[in-house]
């Protein structure tokens, strides 16, 4: 099993332009979810789906759009790019919503927006 | 109050030294407790889960205190390659409640020669 996999692993942006982030996983898990991670702030979530076509709204929402047509996949869009969006964005996933079920991380997309 | 609270530290101590940290968390209702380990620019991966009886895992150990709200993790003889960021997750209880894990802002540990 690969796990969960992001790609890219860098991305730089100018202002304004869009672009997608990829996540996908051969776990057959039921929930996946993206954070946000900056210095001194911890994780924060952005959006997250219980299944394939739910998908929810979290923390930080505002900029970011997310679909979950597969279990596997569910990319994060980027709808015009702002440096505040300048961050290092983690997928992660768990087999179930039950909530003995730990978050299995991919490697990590670090986006810089100038 | 945050629902998820850690110190920052960073704890700096020397190899061979035992260190514990501390999570507390609001809600009484949350069911499941995780650590985390993190190093600098990678990913999270998950340490051990926290069961209610504390338990063990080699030099690693969790325990939870549920009357006082607070999980901790104690680490014995300390490593160089010990020296991360420990996150702090609690997943709430599904009694009314979100089924979201809330982590902390995560223990930093650096372990010198």
């Amino acid at each position: 099993n690969a796990g969960v996999t992001q790609t890219p692993k860098f991305q730089v942006l100018k202002t304004g332009q869009s672009m997608t982030l990829q996540c996908a996983q051969d776990m057959n898990h039921e929930y996946m979810s993206w954070y946000r991670q900056d210095p001194g702030m911890g994780l924060r979530l952005i959006h997250y789906s219980v299944g394939a076509g739910i998908t929810d709204q979290g923390e930080v929402p505002n900029g970011y759009n997310v679909s979950r047509s597969t279990t596997e996949d569910f990319p994060l869009r980027l709808l015009s790019a702002a440096p505040s969006q300048t961050s290092v964005y983690f997928c992660a996933s768990s087999y179930s919503t039950h909530y003995n079920s730990p978050l299995h991380f991919g490697n990590g997309t670090r986006l810089t927006v100038t | 109050r945050k629902e998820v609270e850690q110190d920052p530290g960073p704890f700096n101590v020397p190899e061979g030294a035992t260190v514990a940290f501390n999570c507390t968390y609001s809600n009484s209702a949350s069911q499941s407790f995780f650590w985390y380990r993190q190093d600098c620019r990678k990913e999270p991966k998950l340490l051990m889960s926290v069961y209610s009886s504390g338990n063990e895992d080699g030099r690693f150990t969790a325990q939870l205190n549920r009357a006082s709200q607070y999980i901790s993790l104690l680490i014995r003889d300390s490593k160089l390659s010990d020296s991360a960021t420990y996150l702090c997750v609690v997943n709430p209880g599904t009694s009314g409640g979100s089924y979201i894990p809330t982590f902390g802002r995560g223990t930093s540990l650096i372990v010198h020669p």
